[in-house]
Order: C-alpha cells, then structure tokens, then sequence
C-alpha cells in the first residue's frame, strides 16, 4: 500500500510562472491536508479538503493560492504569478478519518528564482 | 492564540543517553497533542501523541509527559541511539477541526555514537 505520493518531488519556477503541486493521498484516503515548511522553521497549516470539498482554508494566502481534491484524480495546490517568498518545501498529508492518523509524503521542493 | 513554542532548537547526546524536548501552548483549546520525526528530504511521520486526560504517555523508547496547568509537554527519547538522529517537531491541534495542526519550530537532534 503506497504512501501518500507527492510529484514533482522539485519544482523550479521563475517569478511570475505558475506552480502546480500533486499529491496523491493513501488509497481509501479522502482529507487531504497541506502544509507549508520554510527553511529553519516548523510546518504552517495552509488547507484542509475533502473530496470535491474545502473544509478549511484559513491558512491559505488570500491571493495567487488554491487548492482542490476532485472526485477522481490527485489534490491539486496551484500558486499563481509564483514570488520569491513562495520558496518552501510543500507537504500533503492525508487520513482516513477527520481525526484519524496522518500520513505525509515526501514533500515538493519550490525554488523561486 | 494558536503558537506553540518549542526548545531547544538543537541538542546533541551521547548514545545511550536522554534526550529531551520540551514545548508550551497558549490555545487551551487544543485537546491533541502530537509528536513528529523528520529525517532530511522526508515527511514528517507519527512518533507518539497523548490527550490532556493523561499525564504521561510511554510507547517503546519515547515518552510523553503532560502539565496540563502549565500548558506545557515535554518528549523524552531514552536511551537514545545514532538512527535517533532526526528533527522533532511537537504540534497541538482541536480534534473538532480535524488534523488542523499547530506545529512548534523544530528540534535538531544529533545522537553522537
């Protein structure tokens, strides 16, 4: 049973570019979390969905930041019109339940020259 | 408010000795209170976690212990071996909000053999 998988495991963009990170959740998942880590520092909560549905945003930048998890396919997090300050490693996690174990991937790497 | 602190930020220990990790909250709303362990390029993953109705919570090598009137928890690694050698993160979260967690800064730790 694959783990919670995230692609691509590095992203370089260019400031302006869009950036789209994927996160497949362990299979029978459906919450879905992402986390944000910059260099030095703990993990920010930024979103909390459930199928097809945003629970909790309320970590989400109000602008150039979304995120979805449709009923078929991978959770998407897309940052538009990328800055500098968007450079961080990009965790998503996933449980079972609203308070069951959560699982992280590997991360994805954003590097924003 | 929802900060957790946590320290020290790095801690070097002898092979075979305890290693310590201590943080505070501020929100006594959050009623969970998770442990994680980092290894470089990786996802954070489930050490241990303990609920405000205990005091202490031992699994293997890693105990909790809980001062729920000083709103303060603290991780022991006894015995602490080489493959030890991680960064620790305690969080705290409202199990009503799911897996929202509040994430402390992180402790380096280095398990010298």
């Amino acid at each position: 049973n694959a783990g919670v998988m995230q692609n691509p495991r590095h992203l370089v963009r260019r400031r302006g570019q869009e950036a789209r990170l994927r996160c497949s959740p362990v299979k029978g998942h459906s919450h879905v979390y992402w986390y944000r880590q910059l260099p030095e520092e703990g993990l920010k909560f930024m979103v909390y969905l459930q199928k097809e549905n945003i629970i909790d945003e309320s970590g989400m930048p109000k602008e150039r930041f979304s995120a979805e998890f449709p009923k078929e396919g991978p959770s998407i997090l897309r940052i538009q019109q990328v800055v500098r300050g968007d450079s961080a490693a990009y965790f998503c996690a996933s449980s079972a339940g609203q308070n069951e174990k959560l699982f992280f991937g590997s991360g994805t790497q954003l590097s924003v020259l | 408010q929802q900060q957790v602190k946590q320290s020290p930020q790095s801690l070097i220990v002898q092979k075979g000795g305890i290693s310590i990790i201590n943080c505070a909250y501020e929100n006594t709303a959050f009623d969970y209170f998770p442990w994680y362990q980092q290894f470089p390029g990786k996802g954070p993953a489930l050490l241990i976690a303990i609920r405000p109705d205990v005091s202490e919570k031992k699994e293997g090598r890693f105990t909790i212990s809980f001062n729920k009137s000083a709103k303060q928890f603290s991780l022991h690694i006894m015995d602490s071996q080489p493959g030890d050698s991680a960064t620790y993160f305690c969080a705290a979260s409202i199990q009503a909000a799911g897996n929202k967690l509040t994430f402390g800064g992180g402790t380096r730790v280095l398990v010298k053999p």
